[in-house]
């Protein structure tokens, strides 16, 4: 069956410009996470998502940071005003309800910033 | 705070030999542990988890794990090692009801032909 699929896999963008990472969870799964990993480190909490709504966003660094899923399914990750330090894998992941379920992660887009 | 420890950046291990993969973890409460397998330009892959019961579980790959209470570890093991296995493997913790990931740093597994 399809995994959760992530677009686009690679973005470059300049320094100061706004970007969108796209995530398409497994269908049926209500939770979905957003993680960011770099270099040589494990992946690290964002955000997650209950359905439409952002059950815990304390990952999130600031408020250059947000996060959407208006229809329970897909998910848009957004940046404004990016800086070099965004630059990572970002990773999304989703799961069937119940914190004791497996994530099931997509490939990952790699953002880097000029 | 919750926090996972990976204390082996690598570990190299012939191919055929048993393999043991180490993660020790803090948590406040009662843990779920996870692991996950990382291979070059793919996303992360579950391996096997521990939510309760026995100590012993077995997941994908001929892959083990044991959780040990005790020492608070949630070591990854393999009876015989394969060149395929070689890989980032990541140990994972999460508090009952919270449903955060909490990430070790990885450790990178070297199978020697």
């Amino acid at each position: 069956g399809a995994g959760v699929s992530q677009t686009p896999s690679n973005k470059v963008t300049e320094k100061g410009k706004y970007v969108e990472l796209r995530c398409d969870p497994i269908s049926g799964h209500t939770a979905l996470y957003w993680y960011r990993q770099s270099l040589g480190q494990g992946p690290e909490f964002l955000i997650y998502f209950q359905g439409t709504g952002a059950a815990d966003d304390s990952g999130l660094p600031n408020d250059r940071f947000f996060a959407v899923r208006p229809e329970g399914s897909v998910s848009t990750l957004k940046i404004q005003r990016t800086e070099r330090g965004d630059s990572a894998v970002y990773l999304c992941a989703s799961s069937s309800q119940g914190s004791h379920n497996e994530q099931f992660f997509g490939p990952g887009t790699r953002l880097t910033v000029l | 705070a919750q926090s996972v420890a990976q204390p082996e950046d690598q570990v190299n291990v012939a191919e055929g030999n048993p393999l043991t993969v180490k993660c020790t973890y803090s948590v406040s409460g009662n843990p779920y542990l996870f692991w996950y397998v990382q291979y070059p330009n793919r996303g992360l892959q579950f391996l096997l988890k521990y939510i309760t019961g026995d100590n012993l579980v077995k997941g994908s790959y001929g892959f083990e794990a044991e959780f040990n209470k005790s020492q608070t570890s949630f070591h990854l093991k393999k009876p015989s090692a394969l060149v395929s296995d070689s890989a980032l493997y990541f140990c994972a913790v999460r508090d009952k009801g919270n449903y955060q990931l909490i990430w070790g740093a990885g450790t990178k597994l070297i199978i020697k032909p």
